[in-house]
């Protein structure tokens, strides 16, 4: 089974500017979770999306937001771009059975934002 | 609010000794606890999880449950530098989330 998969994995862009990211859950996952992760820090996490439906949402800005497509693909957006979103954005998707695995988090390999 | 504190470390290791890596949590009621494993510059990755007091063992590495005391932990035994990385702690809320300890970074010596 193909794991998470996010695109780009690399993106450089200047302040103002805004950008999309893309991620494609594990076959079968319907909850994608989103994080933002700066050098030397914990995850931050921005927000969660179940069945097309964001359930939860971290302390960010709305600049940040988020969507989630039938197919269970999510693509996340920042908007009016500044220098101190450069992160690393984090995906990862969670399986539907009950139970303790229906918490286990699988990630992708993320994507690298550089705000010029 | 749920809690969960890890030591941020570094933590060094010689390498073929024991790491002990510790998390605790504030919240009781968890069930569930999770060890992840993040390179640097890599996305994590899930080591274990263990939702029973006691030890839950695979392969080098032995989680350790004490509900009690709040606090889980990660031996990982014999040591290889390639063990070097950050290991996450996570506990699942009520609200679909793992809550995510802010790691601990470990360094294994040759």
């Amino acid at each position: 089974k193909a794991g998470v998969t996010q695109t780009p994995r690399y993106l450089i862009k200047t302040r103002g500017q805004q950008v999309t990211l893309s991620c494609s859950p594990i076959s079968g996952h319907r909850s994608v979770s989103w994080y933002q992760q700066t050098p030397g820090q914990g995850l931050q996490f921005l927000f969660e999306y179940f069945s097309e439906t964001q359930r939860n949402k971290g302390n960010f800005p709305g600049r940040f937001s988020g969507r989630q497509f039938s197919n269970s693909r999510s693509e996340m957006n920042v908007s009016t771009l500044e220098l101190g979103d450069s992160a690393l954005y984090l995906c990862a998707s969670s399986p539907p059975s009950s139970g303790p695995s229906t918490d286990t988090q699988y990630f992708g390999p993320g994507t690298r934002l550089t705000v010029l | 609010q749920k809690e969960v504190e890890q030591n941020s470390g570094p933590l060094s290791v010689p390498e073929g000794a024991i790491a002990s890596l510790n998390c605790t949590y504030s919240d009781r009621g968890s069930q569930s606890f999770f060890w992840y494993r993040q390179y640097s510059g890599k996305s994590p990755e899930l080591i274990m999880f263990i939702y029973s007091n006691g030890d839950k063992e695979d392969g080098r590495f032995t989680a350790q449950l004490n509900k009690a005391s709040q606090y889980v932990s990660l031996l990982i035994r014999d040591s290889q530098p390639s063990d070097s990385a950050t290991y996450l702690c996570a506990i699942p809320d009520s609200n679909y989330q793992l809550i995510w300890g802010a790691g601990t970074k470990l360094i294994i010596k040759p």
